[in-house]
């Protein structure tokens, strides 16, 4: 079955080091995007990917970095840069980025800063 | 600006009733809209959608919502809740025109609870 699927499922970190979370979809979808979710704070977008070697910021970029060199993946750095990186971390997908469509998600990641 | 507002931070309702969830958005336009279910620790996953057409929309588990323009507003309903449907709610919105429409905007959320 076709989906998105997030690595790793949760993640400690000490402060000061960088982390990477892993986004795969299957889907053929060209549009990818990173959400953060913290308690009653509902999901901000961090970045977004319209297509392949082409990403934009979302709400809340500082602090992330990302790439797309590749159509299927769509990894998001934490950077020591980020002040309060704990929180949970959501990786979707759509059809394309303009027009009426539906976003997929993945199960998501848990990143703890120890 | 777009935004979406969901009063309701936490609701609990008794098993069978029925149940009604708010959502209000502020957009230009016409909006596409969403509706997704979060379990614990889990990825979201979509409940219903308006695109365009009939505003009454059905969706999966026995949910609809009606898509209310002259109130901007976008309820989520169902007619029995079953003890299943304890999870947290998200009301979402897209721009339909003018670029990025699938960037969607969320609301807070609404965490339901079913009592037995």
């Amino acid at each position: 079955d076709g989906g998105i699927t997030q690595s790793p499922k949760y993640l400690f970190r000490k402060e000061g080091q960088n982390v990477t979370l892993s986004c795969e979809q299957n889907l053929n979808h060209d549009a990818m995007y990173w959400y953060r979710q913290d308690p009653g704070q509902g999901l901000r977008l961090i970045y977004y990917s319209q297509i392949v070697n082409d990403f934009q910021k979302g709400d809340i970029a500082e602090g992330y970095s990302v790439s797309r060199e590749k159509k299927e993946s769509f990894p998001l750095t934490v950077t020591s840069a980020q002040k309060n990186p704990t929180a949970f971390y959501l990786c979707a997908s759509s059809a394309t980025l303009i027009g009426a469509n539906v976003l997929t998600f993945g199960a998501g990641s848990r990143l703890t800063v120890l | 600006a777009q935004s979406v507002t969901q009063p309701d931070i936490h609701i609990t309702v008794s098993e069978g009733a029925s149940l009604e969830l708010r959502c209000n958005y502020s957009y230009g336009a016409t909006p596409y809209l969403f509706w997704y279910v979060q379990s614990p620790g889990q990825g979201l996953q979509l409940l219903l959608k308006y695109f365009s057409g009939d505003t009454l929309v059905q969706g999966i588990k026995g949910f609809e919502a009606e898509f209310k323009r002259s109130q901007s507003s976008f309820n989520l309903r169902k007619p029995s809740v079953h003890w299943s449907d304890a999870a947290e709610y998200f009301c979402a919105v897209g721009a339909a025109y003018g670029g990025a429409t699938n960037k969607l905007i969320f609301g807070t959320g609404t965490l339901l609870a079913v009592q037995p």
